[in-house]
């Protein structure tokens, strides 16, 4: 069975930095890209960044709202993403989930928690 | 950007009723494959989104017959042929074509 879990949610000040991690298991890991999405309180979903695999030299993207503050990163032997995120801003506060994209995205986490307050 | 759009916003239904969702993208989603690279997600209540339709007609192990994708290019459908309680949320299209990928803004699904 696949599953994504996140971790690494929590609270943290406007400006500070966190670090999210996405443990993958129940698939090749390696062969499949990352995606992360996060949703705001009652609103929709909101494409944030991914991380190809190695054949495809884990090229990554990411959405302009957060492109030069989030880094998304993998680790093949431990099965495990990351989303490293800087310079938070109120407005990053969300659930963020981590997704597999083979053909397309098919799997989700439960998500993680983020909140940015002061 | 491929903006993607759905209607409607909200769409109350009866049990054992048919409903319709439409999502409309600004660019043309066919994969240089030869598929529609337009999916369709479920998020019930408290739950993360989980994938109903794939590569626009394609449903997703386990999901009901009931449920069914069809469009191609920019236009897109989903149709429940008979509404059941256990299918309230919120209903999102999503491309993949292309980074940055995009979804639509969601069609809320309650029952009458």
């Amino acid at each position: 069975e696949v599953q994504l879990v996140e971790s690494g949610g929590g609270l943290v000040q406007p400006g500070g930095s966190l670090k999210l991690s996405c443990s993958a298991s129940g698939f090749t890991f390696s062969d499949s890209a990352i995606h992360w999405v996060r949703q705001a309180a009652g609103k929709g979903l909101e494409w944030i960044g991914r991380i190809k695999n190695k054949p495809q030299n884990y090229a990554t993207a990411y959405a302009a709202s957060v492109k030069g503050r989030f880094t998304v990163s993998r680790d093949d032997s431990q099965n495990t993403a990351y989303l490293q995120m800087n310079s938070l801003r109120t407005e990053d506060t969300a659930i963020y989930y981590c997704t597999r994209r083979e053909t397309f995205i098919d799997h989700w986490g439960q998500g993680t928690l983020v909140t940015v307050s002061s | 950007d491929i903006v993607v759009t759905q209607s409607p916003l909200s769409l109350p239904v009866t049990p054992g009723e048919p409903a319709s969702i439409s999502c409309t993208s600004s660019q043309r989603l066919l994969h240089s494959s030869g598929y529609n690279s337009l999916n369709w997600y479920l998020q019930k209540p408290g739950q993360s989104p989980q994938l109903l339709i794939y590569l626009a007609s394609n449903r997703a192990s386990g999901v009901p017959d009931r449920f069914s994708g069809s469009g191609s290019g920019t236009d897109f459908t989903l149709k429940i042929s008979r509404v059941e309680a256990e299918d309230v949320g919120v209903y999102y299209c999503m491309q993949d074509l292309q980074v940055p990928l995009t979804f639509g803004g969601g069609t809320k699904v309650e029952i009458k």
